[in-house]
């Protein structure tokens, strides 16, 4: 199976902070990375499909960058309603799989 | 714009069978791939597997065995059960559409479904 890390873990970061989040894969997988946002108690929504196409209806400030085996998502200006849990998911190969989250609390 | 609701029991017996189902409203149901994925504490978020209107099925190697995704075309609704539960199955249950199969280019998952607690208690 293909490991997704994240890092960090979690972080404390103020409302207008620029916020960076990595995700490396154990194995390269071209441009086959989405990133997903968790509230809690609600479903995994989509960000960030193919590593920098913005979903529809996602706000401009949230990027991604990246290739081969290291991605970024960026928030370029945190905003309350950011606040949440951030997955990478990868589809190169079965079983698909996620990274282990990072969450974003408020400082 | 498409919907997904969900439904099943959320509480079982070790041994037992999980059974789940997510209905599709509000937009085409061929064409695109229908997973179920499964999260918690432990083990995180983990895909289950899919399938298409065709009745065409991937799934999770490690789940494999265990699991049986169905498709009902003429309700625009697809079926999870996972049989013999332990408490390692504890987790909530989401479905989800895809664009294309998994490991077949770009899979991403949009929309999910509002999510299933399942229990594994005696």
């Amino acid at each position: 199976d293909i490991q997704m890390t994240q890092s960090p873990s979690s972080l404390s970061a103020s409302v207008g902070d620029r916020v960076t989040i990595t995700c490396r894969a154990s194995q390269s997988i071209s441009r086959y990375l989405n990133w997903y946002q968790q509230k809690p108690g609600k479903a995994p929504k989509l960000l960030i499909y193919g590593v920098s196409s913005l979903q529809s209806g996602v706000p401009s400030r949230f990027s991604g960058s990246g290739s081969g085996t290291d991605f970024t998502l960026t928030i370029s200006s945190l905003q309350p309603e950011d606040f949440a849990t951030y997955y990478c998911q990868q589809s190169y190969l079965i079983p698909l799989t996620f990274g282990g989250g990072t969450e974003v609390a408020i400082k | 714009q498409v919907q997904l609701q969900q439904w099943g029991a959320g509480l079982l017996k070790p041994s037992e069978t999980l059974s789940l189902t997510c209905a599709v409203y509000g937009g085409s149901f061929s064409g695109y791939f229908w997973s179920w994925i499964r999260q918690s504490p432990g083990k995180g978020l983990e895909w289950i597997g899919e399938i298409n209107h065709r009745e065409s099925t991937n799934f999770n190697p490690s789940l494999k065995s265990r699991v049986t995704i169905s498709v009902d075309t003429s309700k625009n609704q697809f079926s999870l059960k996972l049989t013999s539960v332990t408490a390692a199955d504890r987790a909530v249950y989401y479905c989800a559409k895809s664009p294309v199969p998994a490991a077949r280019g770009l899979v991403y998952f949009d929309p999910w479904g509002q999510g299933t607690l399942v229990t594994v208690s005696s």
